[in-house]
């Protein structure tokens, strides 16, 4: 069974500062992997995937994430945190098998302060 | 908008209720799925239809009911919930290819639905 660990429930840093989520991942073959951000009262939105392509993934918003195997990793960086990424970011694996069952962590909470 | 509708935004009904959520996509994809997002839980996978047969259930009660009358609509039809089941109830679609995998995985913004 596939699984995700979020390490950290909640992350505080201050706005103009580096930002990082850590994510660990538990799969029994070449797993993909992604990163979504929830707003307040919003849906999911996709910030990026890796599917076995480039280890160093980018995203939307300046975000990525690096795929290592072994360490079992996927954290999530930002060079520099705005107001505006204050949210809740989840990281999930996907089973490729079949339906695409995505697995989600149970999330991170970024405070960003000014 | 994501592709992905839902309505209500939001829905308070009483535990003797029968209510229905909708959930609409505008990208073309071949299977839909409904979630659950309770506070401080990881989302739940409920169900997963393609081509609008039911694929796949999660052992979800049966006060929840499920209908896809055509690919570009589900609907999660509740009755005599129970306060426990207020969530965020999210919808997702995607475009399956046989073999291939599957692509697009789009989710709505929700339904926040209020039990009491």
């Amino acid at each position: 069974a596939q699984s995700v660990t979020q390490l950290d429930s909640h992350v505080s840093v201050s706005e103009g500062t580096p930002v990082l989520l850590r994510c660990n991942y538990s799969s029994s073959y070449s797993p993909s992997l992604f990163w979504y951000v929830q707003h307040p009262n919003k849906g999911l939105q996709l910030l990026l995937k890796y599917t076995s392509a480039a280890t160093l993934v980018k995203g939307i918003n300046g975000f990525e994430a690096e795929f290592k195997k072994s360490e079992t990793s996927f954290h999530l960086t930002k060079p520099s945190a705005h107001m505006s990424d204050a949210a809740e970011y989840f990281c999930v694996v996907s089973d490729s098998t079949g339906f695409q069952k995505l697995v989600f962590g149970t999330g991170t909470r970024l405070l960003v302060s000014p | 908008e994501t592709g992905v509708t839902q309505t209500p935004r939001h829905l308070v009904m009483g535990m003797t209720n029968k209510k229905s959520l909708k959930c609409e996509q505008h990208l073309g994809h071949n299977a839909m799925y409904w979630y659950k997002q309770s506070a401080k839980k990881p989302l739940e996978l409920m169900f997963v239809y393609s081509l609008e047969e039911r694929v796949e259930n999660n052992s979800v009660p049966s006060r929840f009911s499920p209908e896809c009358p055509n690919s570009s609509h589900l609907f999660l039809h509740l009755h005599t919930l129970q306060p426990e089941d207020s969530a965020l109830y999210l919808c997702a679609s995607s475009q399956q290819h046989r073999g291939l995998g599957t692509y697009g995985y789009t989710f709505g913004s929700g339904t926040r639905l209020t039990v009491v």
